[in-house]
């Protein structure tokens, strides 16, 4: 199995960017998905291979890649963006998540 | 409109087991890779198993050997069976439907507690 490291909790103004980190190893090989989860809700895929969108996803959400890390970006954050969001990568035996970040919009 | 509808959650002493369901709808199923995920309360997100199109199932170490994954293509249905459960699987599990790599659609879980 393998791991993905992502800060605990991440604070925004509104307005202005977040960005949410996910370091492991195997993103050096794998793509990277991300999931936003609303309190009380199921996930929401929002980003999948690494930079891709999902039909009806919002454009200020972004990702990147640069060696073992991926990256969620959030332009212009709104209230209704605060929400745990989670990266996910896969290989032929294992899915795995990471712990998630807690997004708090200030 | 795709729709997945998970149901069997519900309380089991330890050591019990537990079969949960997931009705899918709206899609081809049988051309997809379906997944379990689990959230325990407070907690984070984990991926349980995964069936391909061809039946070919992998498993999280935490439950290899007491968790099976499996599908019904002529039903539509996605199954968990769960077997000598302990505490630790207390959670509400989802089913997903892989799209892209990535779990597209997620019904709206089912809730498992295992207490005595």
């Amino acid at each position: 199995s393998f791991e993905l490291t992502q800060p605990p909790s991440v604070s925004v103004s509104p307005g202005q960017t977040a960005i949410i980190s996910c370091s492991g190893d195997k993103l050096r090989d794998e793509f990277a998905s991300w999931y936003q989860q609303r309190s009380g809700q199921s996930p929401l895929l929002i980003i999948y291979q690494n930079t891709k969108r999902p039909t009806g996803v919002p454009e200020r959400f972004s990702g990147s890649t640069s060696g073992n890390t991926a990256t969620l970006t959030i332009s212009g954050t709104q209230a209704m963006d605060e929400a745990d969001y989670y990266c996910q990568a896969w290989d032929r035996s294992t899915v795995v998540f990471g712990g998630g970040t807690k997004l708090t919009v200030l | 409109e795709v729709q997945l509808i998970e149901s069997g959650g519900g309380i089991v002493q330890p050591g019990g087991s537990l079969r949960l369901s997931c009705a899918a709808s709206g899609f081809t199923f049988s051309n997809y890779w379906m997944d379990w995920v689990r959230q325990a309360p407070g907690k984070g997100l984990v991926w349980v198993a995964r069936i391909l199109i061809d039946g070919t199932s992998t498993y999280a170490d935490s439950v290899k050997g007491r968790f099976t994954i499996s599908r019904d293509n002529a039903e539509n249905t996605l199954y968990l069976q769960m077997n000598n459960l302990r505490a630790e699987d207390t959670a509400v599990y989802f089913c997903a439907r892989d799209v892209f790599g990535g779990d597209l659609n997620w019904g709206q879980g089912t809730l498992v507690r295992v207490s005595s």
